[in-house]
């Protein structure tokens, strides 16, 4: 059975830092992108980045380019998504997906989502 | 990158039809056949019920469905069932080679 856990959500001021983590299980980590999306309170879906089986391949959203990195261990089957220069706006609930069939822009498995809170 | 364009809600009575559209642009619903459609409950993680516009994966009843014409697609929802109420969001993949959603439409079956 596939599952994704995310981890380290959490409250953080303007300006800081955090590091988001999702631990994969039950499938061949290694063979499949991997992307992270983001909710905002009351609000729709919003894609935030992807990353290659091989960790090569990284693509952004406008809203967090230059500010999250999106990385991943395969040995470990953990998935990272590294935020800085976190803004209000930047609140949400962040999930991991792993993509359905042959093509990373189809999500067939989530996690529970880890909440982030940017606030002072 | 803007997001993709749905009506807020739209309703429908147990055993009818309805029909939610979601406009993009031709630089992303118009350029590919890369949409899909979500449905979420409120409280809980999204999931994939159509991909490549028409396309549904194992174990979601046919009574889901996806088309495409020009910059907009629509998901329809035949024979309305209770447990259908939810909202649902559409995405594509872009020239960018990014992903966008839409806004989301809140389905009430009443």
């Amino acid at each position: 059975e596939v599952q994704l856990v995310e981890s380290g959500g959490g409250l953080v001021q303007p300006g800081g830092s955090l590091r988001l983590s999702c631990t994969a299980s039950g499938f061949t980590f290694s063979n499949y992108a991997m992307s992270w999306v983001r909710q905002a309170p009351g609000k729709g879906l919003e894609w935030v980045s992807v990353i290659s089986g091989n960790g090569i391949n990284t693509y952004y959203a406008d809203s967090v380019k230059g500010r999250f990195t999106i990385s991943r261990d395969n040995p470990k089957n953990t998935l990272y998504l590294q935020m800085s220069s976190l803004r209000a706006e930047d609140t949400a609930i962040y999930y991991c997906a792993r993509k359905y069939g042959n093509d990373w822009f189809y999500f067939g498995y989530w996690g529970q989502g880890t909440p982030v809170t940017v606030s002072s | 990158q803007s997001a993709l364009t749905q009506p807020p809600s739209v309703s429908g009575s147990p055993g009818q039809s309805v029909t939610i559209s979601c406009t993009g642009t031709s630089s992303d619903i118009g350029s590919y056949n890369r949409v899909s459609w979500y449905q979420q409950p409120p409280g809980t993680a999204p999931k994939l019920m159509i991909y490549e516009v028409t396309s549904r994966p194992s174990g979601v009843p046919d009574r889901f469905s996806g088309s495409k014409s020009g910059n907009t697609a629509a998901l329809t929802i035949s024979g309305l069932q209770a447990e259908d109420e939810a909202d649902y969001y559409c995405s594509s993949y872009t020239s960018s080679n990014t992903l966008v959603f839409g806004g989301g439409t809140k389905l009430t079956v009443l």
